[in-house]
């Protein structure tokens, strides 16, 4: 299957400060990019959807602001968490696809582990 | 909430044995997948079964899948240790148009003991 990296695998930030994660599809053009958060003992949720070269589309109850996402190429999208908090501490998960087709298969990063001290 | 119910949220077995788990969803789908995520790690991608299909089968997996009842169903047959993971379903919702967007059950967390 196609490889979507994720970087960095984890990070420990202090609170306050603003973190940023990448997404990138390695060996196809994704022009549709997903992120998700799932908290420990818990499911994924969709946070947001990214589309490359127009502004993301947030999840009801996700914060924009907070939540920057910027999808500047086909092959890379980034996450970033501004002002972080420790409530922020979670694994956010990237997922990428190549279109729009109905049964298209997405294709997970390996996740980000933020802790925020 | 849009996301579906799975049951059992946990399930342990022996080595050997047969697990199944099962999973409901909301909206009319295009297709759904089941995902393994071990303790702390990114997902694998275990199967995808399409809205016109009702069962679908990859090595020990079998997959069912009735858009009647909403409903799916996972077995992993002969189960070995290796297994013990968390299994998701994810559904596609029918109408997105942005290929790739999944809503995630709430997860089973398997147990395989040696």
């Amino acid at each position: 299957g196609a490889v979507v990296s994720q970087h960095p695998s984890w990070v420990i930030c202090k609170s306050g400060t603003s973190v940023k994660i990448e997404c990138r599809s390695l060996d196809f053009q994704a022009t549709t990019m997903f992120w998700y958060r799932q908290f420990p003992k818990q499911s994924l949720m969709l946070m947001a959807t990214s589309n490359e070269g127009s502004k993301a589309t947030y999840e009801q109850g996700v914060e924009k602001d907070k939540f920057l996402i910027n999808h500047a190429s086909l092959t890379l999208s980034t996450l970033t968490v501004t002002s972080a908090h420790p409530e922020d501490s979670s694994f956010y998960i990237c997922s990428a696809s190549e279109g729009s087709r109905t049964n298209t298969e997405a294709f997970f990063g390996q996740g980000t582990r933020l802790t925020v001290v | 909430s849009q996301q579906g119910e799975e049951d059992p949220q946990a399930l342990s077995i022996q080595e050997g044995e047969n697990a199944t788990m099962n999973c409901s969803y909301k909206t009319s789908i295009n297709n759904l997948q089941w995902y393994r995520q071990n303790s702390g790690r990114g997902l694998v991608h275990l199967i995808l079964i399409r809205s016109n299909e009702r069962e679908k089968h990859s090595g020990r997996l079998r997959v069912t899948l009735d858009t009647s009842k909403k409903s799916s169903s996972l077995l992993i047959t002969a189960s070995r240790a290796a297994d013990t993971a968390s299994y998701f379903c994810a559904t596609s919702p029918r109408g997105n148009n942005q290929g790739g967007k999944l809503i995630f059950g709430q997860g089973t967390e398997l147990s395989v003991k040696p």
